[in-house]
């Protein structure tokens, strides 16, 4: 029963680099979420998708990019790396049909040098 | 653009004392969630409140949703150090862009 997987669990990025951050869950759930947490900011909404093959914006998605591939997988990617990415990234999916539980991943721990 | 404001950021306590944490949006929810990071953990989803007034009960815990649907509260009696961690809200005005307010950290002391 795995629920959110996140791949990696950490990660340093020299400024400039790329690099996706992987999400899978198996709880056939229809909205898939990225999030980035810094110390007294809460979790703040990069993107999302509410179904297969759709994508939106949330509260900060500049410099970041995403790819929901299947209704299992939502991926995060990040073209040129910059230390204000420096942050802890949670996937979340739930299916808002009722209780509108989110279930998260372990998150990423990224570090941008 | 819908904001959640929660206070307060942080609070120590001794342990047995109680605990409040306030959530208030900008905007009226459909509904809130409340949920639990462990330090070094991630978000674990505690409660969902729907109705105007909703009071919901788990153990010593104690969550309302105002009559207004623009706040909420979760109260912990007798606090005890298996309660450390951040507590966050969470909601939405009825789509699926799911907003979380900051987060109060609890600090418990033995």
């Amino acid at each position: 029963n795995a629920g959110v997987t996140q791949t990696p669990k950490f990660q340093v990025l020299k400024t400039g680099q790329s690099m996706t951050l992987q999400c899978a869950q198996d709880m056939n759930h229809n909205s898939m979420y990225w999030y980035r947490q810094d110390p007294g900011m809460g979790l703040r909404l990069i993107y999302y998708s509410a179904s297969e093959g759709t994508t939106d914006k949330g509260e900060v998605p500049n410099g970041y990019n995403v790819s929901r591939l299947n209704k299992r997988e939502f991926s995060l990617r990040l073209e040129s790396a910059a230390p204000s990415q420096t942050s802890v990234y949670f996937c979340a999916s739930s299916d808002l049909r009722g209780v509108a539980e989110a279930f998260f991943g372990q998150g990423t721990r990224l570090t941008v040098v | 653009g819908q904001q959640v404001m929660q206070i307060p950021q942080y609070q120590h306590v001794q342990e047995g004392e109680d605990f409040t944490t306030y959530c208030n949006s900008s905007t009226t929810l459909s509904n809130i969630q409340w949920y639990k990071q462990r330090p070094g953990g991630h978000p674990v989803f505690l409660i969902q409140l729907v109705k105007s007034g909703e009071v919901k009960k788990q153990k010593r815990l104690t969550f309302q949703f105002g009559e207004a649907k623009k706040n909420s509260s979760l109260h912990i009696t007798a606090t005890q150090t298996t309660d450390v961690g951040t507590y966050f809200c969470s909601g939405n005005t009825g789509g699926f862009k799911t907003i979380f307010g900051a987060g109060t950290r609890l600090f418990v002391k033995a």
